[in-house]
C-alpha cells in the first residue's frame, strides 16, 4: 500500500464545476503540500499545510490531521486549471509523493 | 529572479555512458531534494540533502546513482553506466528548511538510447 494515496486518479469536469481532489496518508507528517504540474511543465507549489485550511484565489486546501486526510478544492473551474495535481507529505524531512490526479476541465 | 536552476534541460546519452545532472538551488536554501519522474507517474524520491550531508538517500535505486552537495548549495546527481530504464525527468527542489515551502526546478529530461 502506498503511503500517500490520491483520488480520483483522473477527473474530467465541465467549466464552472466545483472540483475536489482527495489525499490520504498513512505516515506521521510535519506538513502536506499540494503541487500543480502542467503538461511538459515544471512543478509549482500551491499550498503547504500543517493544520486547518488555506485559500488562494479559487483554490482551497484543507487538512484533517487526526484522519490523515487532505482535500484540494477548485471553485468555478476553468480549462486553464487542467493539470496534474500532486499531494506530497513531509515525513522526517523526506517528501513522499502521491501518484497525482490528472484534471481536465472542458470548456 | 533566481529560482531553482537545473542543467542541462535535456540530455541524450548512450547506454553505458556516465552523466551528471546539476541543480542550483535558491540561495540560502539548506534542504535540497532529487526526484525522478517517468511518463505518467508521480515523482519518485531519490535523495534529500540537509546542508552538505545526505539526510536520506534511501531512494537511490542502486549504486550506479550517486549525489553530492559539497558546499551545501549546488548539487550534482551522477549516474554511472546508464541504462535505458534510467530515462526520466530528473527533478530538483529546494526549501529554506525541512518544513518550509518547496521550490522546484524545471527538471532535466534524460534519455538513454
Amino acid at each position: 500500500k502506498n503511503e500517500v494515496e490520491q483520488s480520483p486518479q483522473n477527473l474530467t469536469a465541465q467549466e464552472g464545476e466545483f472540483i475536489t481532489i482527495n489525499c490520504s496518508y498513512s505516515v506521521g507528517i510535519s506538513a502536506l503540500h499540494w503541487l500543480q504540474q502542467h503538461p511538459g511543465g515544471g512543478i509549482v507549489s500551491l499550498f503547504m499545510l500543517s493544520s486547518g485550511k488555506k485559500k488562494h484565489g479559487r483554490l482551497i486546501a484543507t487538512i484533517n490531521i487526526q484522519e490523515k486526510h487532505s482535500s484540494l478544492h477548485i471553485t468555478a473551474s476553468h480549462p486553464r486549471d487542467s493539470a496534474v495535481y500532486i499531494c506530497a507529505v513531509r515525513s522526517q524531512g523526506n517528501l513522499i509523493f502521491g501518484k497525482g490526479t490528472k484534471l481536465s476541465v472542458k470548456p | 529572479g533566481a529560482g531553482v536552476s537545473q542543467t542541462p534541460s535535456n540530455k541524450v546519452t548512450e547506454k553505458g555512458k556516465y552523466v551528471e545532472l546539476r541543480c542550483d538551488p535558491i540561495s540560502g536554501h539548506t534542504a535540497l531534494y532529487w526526484y525522478r519522474q517517468s511518463l505518467g507517474q508521480g515523482p519518485e524520491f531519490l535523495i534529500y540533502f540537509q546542508g552538505t550531508g545526505a539526510a536520506d538517500d534511501s531512494g537511490l535505486p542502486n549504486d550506479r546513482f550517486f549525489a553530492v552537495r559539497p558546499e551545501g548549495s549546488v548539487s550534482t546527481l551522477k549516474i554511472q553506466r546508464t541504462e535505458r530504464g534510467d530515462s526520466a525527468v530528473y527533478l530538483c527542489a529546494s526549501s529554506l528548511g525541512p518544513n518550509s515551502p518547496l521550490h522546484f526546478g524545471n527538471g532535466t529530461r534524460l534519455t538513454v538510447t
